[in-house]
């Protein structure tokens, strides 16, 4: 069981808006920042959103970050089939003194 | 730019050490600025931080892994290095090494996101 709760999967139409919550805790999302990784099949993880909301340079701004109390969000607009993949939030934990993660969430551009 | 790649055997006995190394180029571990991490991933499953290592050679683990796990680095050959004692089946995961930045304040530095990741390589433990 994963520290921070993310839907297992989302789907949605190319060209379309997709969100992906993240759900955790004060002792992590709510005092730390977040980050957000996107893994291809067979692929290492790729830093999508860092600081929760900024962008890598080379990340297209159809890729968005944000935060509110304990939850983040990720945002992907324009759906393209190539974004079909895992993506995954982060933070660290200051009560487990550990970096956390989401479970991650698959998702299917149809 | 900075890349890393990890090496090491790819399957281990049980009971026995796992040994993994990370070599980075295109920049240097000595600069500064960055934590060192690893951290895994278990076959079909999401990713676990394992711990990570600064150029000074300070280290800080993940809890749960913290009595069998040791990581160090070597500046003169840009490398850091993990080492997994007594390990099981249930160590068997890709493992991947990955560059972590921080964020400190007057007290304390935080762990931040992993920028760099390497390709990861898949470690196998069984007899």
């Amino acid at each position: 069981q994963s520290v921070l709760t993310q839907p297992p999967s989302v789907s949605a139409a190319p060209g379309q808006k997709v969100t992906i919550s993240c759900s955790g805790s004060s002792s992590n999302i709510g005092n730390n920042y977040v980050s957000w990784y996107q893994q291809l099949p067979g692929t290492a993880p790729k830093l999508l959103i860092y600081d929760n909301n900024k962008r890598p340079s080379g990340i297209p701004d159809r890729f968005s970050g944000s935060k509110s109390g304990t939850s983040a969000t990720l945002g992907i607009t324009g759906l393209q089939t190539g974004d079909e993949a895992d993506y995954y939030c982060g933070t660290w934990d200051s009560s487990l003194n550990t970096v956390v993660f989401g479970g991650g969430t698959k998702l299917t551009v149809l | 730019q900075v890349q890393l790649q990890e090496s090491g055997p790819g399957l281990v006995k049980p009971s026995q050490t796992l040994s993994l190394t990370c070599t980075v180029s295109g920049g240097s571990i000595s600069s500064g600025g960055y934590y060192w991490s690893w951290i895994r991933q278990h076959p079909g499953k999401g990713l676990e931080w394992i711990g990570y290592i600064y150029n000074s050679g300070s280290t800080y683990y993940n809890p749960s892994l913290k009595s069998r796990v040791t990581i160090s680095v070597d500046t003169s050959k840009n490398q850091f290095s993990l080492k997994l004692s007594s390990v099981t089946a249930a160590d068997t995961a890709v493992y991947y090494c990955a560059r972590e930045g921080f964020h400190c304040s007057t007290t304390s530095c935080t762990p931040d996101a992993f920028d760099i990741w390497g390709q990861g390589t898949m470690v196998t433990v069984s007899s």
